[in-house]
């Protein structure tokens, strides 16, 4: 069954500090490997979606990986900006399906 | 471009009673789902759909049913609310091989 653990739980950083989130999952044999934002009442935005077949997608200041051999993927932030603070979860199928186990999130504040 | 609706978006209800939280998805997906996230936690899937007429459960589904009578409507029922039923209520909708979408959440809250 597939597990999916966020590390920290929150992080704090000056601005322009570049940062990398990470994500960690159980099986290797990982159909996807998304990534979301979550503002304080809000719903999920999808940042970047990494199929199996892929190692890395970029979107603007963001960069996410996908290495199954060891079971991580990781979110990296260039030049965070205060209006970068939010949660970031991380999540992948059960299955062959679209239903998605989410980590827990990582809390981020950017400090200006 | 409404994407993915969901209603009310709080709600208190007593201990015994029941509601339908409603979910409706203007962009014609032909997969939905609903997830429930507690305080610090992920994202826990209840039911989804993928397609009108077809539901399974999820990994949490006890105390809830679904039914997809159309593409755009999800609607979640609990019956017998319990505190447990507590959290924040999210729908979302996709296409089987592209990104969801997530409404804004409905917060549940029984007392």
């Amino acid at each position: 069954k597939q597990e999916v653990t966020q590390i920290p739980a929150a992080l704090s950083v000056p601005e322009g500090e570049n940062l990398v989130l990470n994500c960690s999952f159980t099986d290797s044999a990982i159909y996807n490997l998304q990534w979301f934002r979550q503002d304080p009442g809000k719903g999920l935005t999808s940042l970047l979606l990494i199929q199996s077949s892929q190692r890395e997608q970029t979107s603007g200041r963001l960069n996410a990986s996908l290495d199954k051999s060891s079971g991580r993927s990781t979110l990296y932030i260039a030049a965070s900006q205060p209006g970068d603070s939010a949660t970031y979860l991380c999540a992948a199928p059960m299955d062959s399906s679209y239903k998605l186990i989410f980590g827990s999130g990582t809390r981020l504040l950017v400090r200006p | 471009n409404a994407g993915v609706t969901q209603t009310p978006k709080f709600r208190i209800l007593k201990i015994g009673q029941s509601m339908t939280l409603q979910c409706t998805q203007d962009m014609n997906h032909n997969y939905m789902y609903w997830y429930r996230q507690d305080p610090g936690m992920g994202l826990k899937l209840i039911y989804y759909s993928v397609g009108a007429g077809i539901t399974d459960k999820g990994e949490v589904p006890n105390g809830y049913n679904v039914s997809r009578s159309t593409t755009e409507d999800f609607p979640l029922r609990l019956e017998l609310a319990a505190p447990s039923q507590t959290s924040v209520y999210f729908c979302a909708s996709s296409y089987a091989t592209e990104p969801a979408f997530f409404g804004q959440g409905t917060r549940l809250t029984v007392v």
